[in-house]
C-alpha cells in the first residue's frame, strides 16, 4: 500500500520569501501530480512529473521528481498571498488512474 | 466548459437519515472518484468507476456506505443510516484517460456533510 508524507505539515511565511515542501514515499511512482486547493473548493491540479529527475516550473513554482521516483519537492520563489492554500501531491503506481494523495502541506503567506 | 457539478453543496441531518450526494462528471470523461477529506485524515479515495463500471471499492468504510453510476454522466453516493463521525467534507473527481495514466483528476466543489 502506497503512503505519501507531506513536510512541513504547515507553514507560516512573510510574502517576498522562498519556500520548499516536500513529498516522500517508500513506494515507487510511475507519476506524480501536485494540487492546491483553497478553501471551500476542490484540488487543482499544478503540475504533473513522471520521469526521475525531472524539473517543470510553472511562473514561480519549481517542481522536481526525485530520480528514484519516490520524492518530490515543490519550491515557491517569492511567495505571494494568493499562494496561500493546501498543497497536496499524489503518486500513482504502473500508470493507472488511481492517485493516492498525501495528507498537504499548509500554507499561509502572509501581505 | 462546465466542470464537475456536485450537489448538494452543504448538507446538515440527523443521525440515522439517508444522505445521498449526487455528481454530475465533465462530459467525455470516463474514469469517477469520490473522496472524503477530513482533518483528521486527509482526502481518501472511497470508490472509482471507469466506464460507468466500479473498478475499486476497498476505500468505501463500510455497508453503509454505498455508490452508484447508472449512466455516463451521473453517480450518487448513499450513507445509510447516516453517523456522526461521517461527518466530513466529500468530493467527486472526473478525468479522461485514453490508454494510460497521468491525466489530472478534475474535482467538483465538494459536498459538506454534518451528521448531528
Amino acid at each position: 500500500t502506497q503512503l505519501l508524507e507531506q513536510s512541513p505539515q504547515f507553514l507560516s511565511i512573510q510574502e517576498g520569501e522562498n519556500l520548499t515542501v516536500y513529498c516522500n514515499s517508500s513506494s515507487v511512482f510511475s507519476s506524480l501530480q501536485w494540487y492546491r486547493q483553497e478553501p471551500g473548493e476542490g484540488p487543482v491540479l499544478l503540475v504533473t512529473v513522471v520521469t526521475g529527475g525531472e524539473v517543470k516550473k510553472l511562473k514561480r513554482l519549481t517542481f522536481q521528481f526525485g530520480d528514484a521516483r519516490k520524492d518530490s519537492s515543490l519550491h515557491i520563489t517569492a511567495a505571494q498571498p494568493g499562494d496561500t492554500g493546501l498543497y497536496l501531491c499524489a503518486g500513482a503506481e504502473n500508470y493507472g488512474q488511481n492517485f493516492v494523495f498525501g495528507p498537504g502541506t499548509r500554507l499561509s503567506v502572509l501581505p | 466548459d462546465a466542470g464537475v457539478i456536485q450537489s448538494p453543496r452543504h448538507e446538515v441531518t440527523e443521525m440515522g437519515q439517508e444522505v445521498t450526494l449526487r455528481c454530475k462528471p465533465i462530459s467525455g470523461h470516463d474514469y469517477l472518484f469520490w473522496y472524503r477529506q477530513t482533518m483528521m485524515r486527509g482526502l481518501e479515495l472511497l470508490i472509482y468507476f471507469n466506464n460507468n463500471v466500479p473498478i475499486d471499492d476497498s476505500g468505501m468504510p463500510e455497508d453503509r456506505f454505498s455508490a452508484k453510476m447508472p449512466n455516463a454522466s451521473f453517480s450518487t453516493l448513499k450513507i445509510q443510516p447516516s453517523e456522526p463521525r461521517d461527518s466530513a467534507v466529500y468530493f467527486c473527481a472526473s478525468s479522461f484517460s485514453p490508454g494510460q495514466g497521468n491525466q489530472p483528476q478534475h474535482f467538483g466543489d465538494g459536498t459538506r456533510l454534518s451528521i448531528l
